[in-house]
């Protein structure tokens, strides 16, 4: 039992680059969500969704897109890379998204925008 | 809005000591209240939560923390630190009435325990 996988581990990336983060759970969870975490400010979330099919936005979604087209995986694409990007995400899942469940964490990617 | 503060960036105790990280929330509702651990280069690894009843909650690694309702407190306590435990927590809350989970986290408090 995994858990939650993120891949890649570290990136760089250039200034108007693209890329996919991934993240896949083997718990069956329904909730999975994206934060990025800042010195200072916590963690933020990007993006989230409740099932296969649905997704909505959270606090910080601008520059980024998500699909969960699989209960499995929810990648979470940068489409023009800004440095602003540069920071360390996170993926979490839940079994549901009922408010009373604790989430399970990634290990996160590192990721620096040049 | 919700909100969740966590007045200390760092808190230094001596192993052996109690261990205190205090943490205050603003909720327009009844608050779920959640505290995690975050070792270096790791994810969050869930400690406790507070959803309703007993207001002192028992987690893991022998961790406990205690609601109180008035003051919109929810701070984490170890009666006796090890130096293990130095690392990153946050405090979060969800609202009860928000069935899509949303958690709002606070800044985090690094614990430091020296020797």
């Amino acid at each position: 039992n995994a858990g939650v996988t993120q891949t890649p581990k570290f990136q760089v990336l250039k200034t108007g680059q693209s890329m996919t983060l991934q993240c896949a759970q083997d718990m069956n969870h329904e909730y999975m969500s994206w934060y990025r975490q800042d010195p200072g400010m916590g963690l933020r979330l990007i993006h989230y969704s409740v099932g296969a099919g649905i997704t909505d936005q959270g606090e910080v979604p601008n520059g980024y897109n998500v699909s969960r087209s699989t209960t499995e995986d929810f990648p979470l694409r940068l489409l023009s890379a800004a440095p602003s990007q540069t920071s360390v995400y996170f993926c979490a899942s839940s079994l549901t998204g009922t408010s009373n469940q604790p989430q399970h964490f990634g290990d996160g990617t590192r990721l620096s925008i040049l | 809005a919700q909100s969740v503060a966590q007045p200390e960036d760092q808190v230094n105790v001596a192993e052996g000591n109690p261990l205190t990280v205090k943490c205050t929330y603003s909720v327009s509702g009844n608050p779920y209240l959640f505290w995690y651990v975050q070792y270096p280069n790791r994810g969050l690894q869930f400690l406790l939560k507070y959803i309703t009843g007993d207001n002192l909650v028992k987690g893991s690694y022998g961790f406990e923390a205690e609601f109180n309702k008035s003051q919109t407190s929810f701070h984490l306590k170890k009666p006796s630190a090890l130096v293990s435990d130095s690392a990153l927590y946050f405090c979060a809350v969800r609202v009860t009435t928000d069935s899509w989970g949303k958690l709002q986290f606070g800044a985090g408090t690094q614990v430091v325990v020296t020797p």
